[in-house]
């Protein structure tokens, strides 16, 4: 299993460009989320899908769009890329959560985002 | 709301001496609780996590917490430090009846001297 795949591992944009981060998993796992990490604040939820047709937003959802039409791919769009927009974006997914079960997520290798 | 504090940005130890992340958690209903690694320029990886069993969790590479409900508390340690070790720690926590969020602590830096 390749587990959490993204690409690209690096990106620049100019202010006002559009593009979209791309999120795979092999594992048929249900869920999969998106989060920023910013220097000194962890990591942050930006969207989330517990299957496929069904997605969330989360704490950042603002500047983001995701669509969930398969359960392996889970893609985030930006519309209009600004300087804030400028992070580390992390992918994970992980299976269903049963009744009095945690599942631990997997996360992808991440994707560095510059903005200028 | 459910948040999580980890006490100290960066820790600096000594090879072979003890290691200790402090981190503190406020929930609401009973807390699923988690520790991730992320290595330079690499994603996260899963040391452990505690569920409501055992209050004394043990994880890959030799680390371990203690939940302590009265202190709200979910430290990590390990007795030995190793070069290795050295990278970024985050404590996570989880509402038990939406785990699907995770709530991520500000990150502590690990770094190991020869």
């Amino acid at each position: 299993n390749a587990g959490v795949t993204q690409t690209p591992k690096f990106q620049v944009l100019k202010t006002g460009q559009s593009m979209t981060l791309q999120c795979a998993q092999d594992m048929n796992h249900e869920y999969m989320s998106w989060y920023r990490q910013d220097p000194g604040m962890g990591l942050r939820l930006i969207h989330y899908s517990v299957g496929a047709g069904i997605t969330d937003q989360g704490e950042v959802p603002n500047g983001y769009n995701v669509s969930r039409s398969t359960t392996e791919d889970f893609p985030l769009r930006l519309l209009s890329a600004a300087p804030s927009q400028t992070s580390v974006y992390f992918c994970a997914s992980s299976y269903r959560r049963l009744a009095g079960a945690v599942n631990e997520q997997f996360f992808g290798p991440g994707t560095r985002l510059t903005v200028l | 709301a459910q948040s999580v504090t980890q006490l100290d940005s960066h820790v600096s130890v000594s090879e072979g001496t003890p290691v200790l992340l402090r981190c503190n958690y406020s929930s609401s209903y009973s807390p699923s609780l988690f520790w991730y690694v992320q290595h330079p320029n690499k994603g996260l990886q899963l040391l452990l996590k505690y569920t409501s069993a055992a209050t004394l969790v043990k994880g890959i590479n030799g680390f371990e917490a203690e939940f302590k409900k009265s202190e709200t508390s979910f430290h990590l340690t390990k007795p030995s430090a190793h070069m290795s070790d050295a990278a970024e720690y985050f404590c996570v926590v989880s509402e038990a009846r939406s785990s699907y969020k995770l709530i991520f602590g500000s990150g502590t830096r690990l770094l190991v001297r020869p």
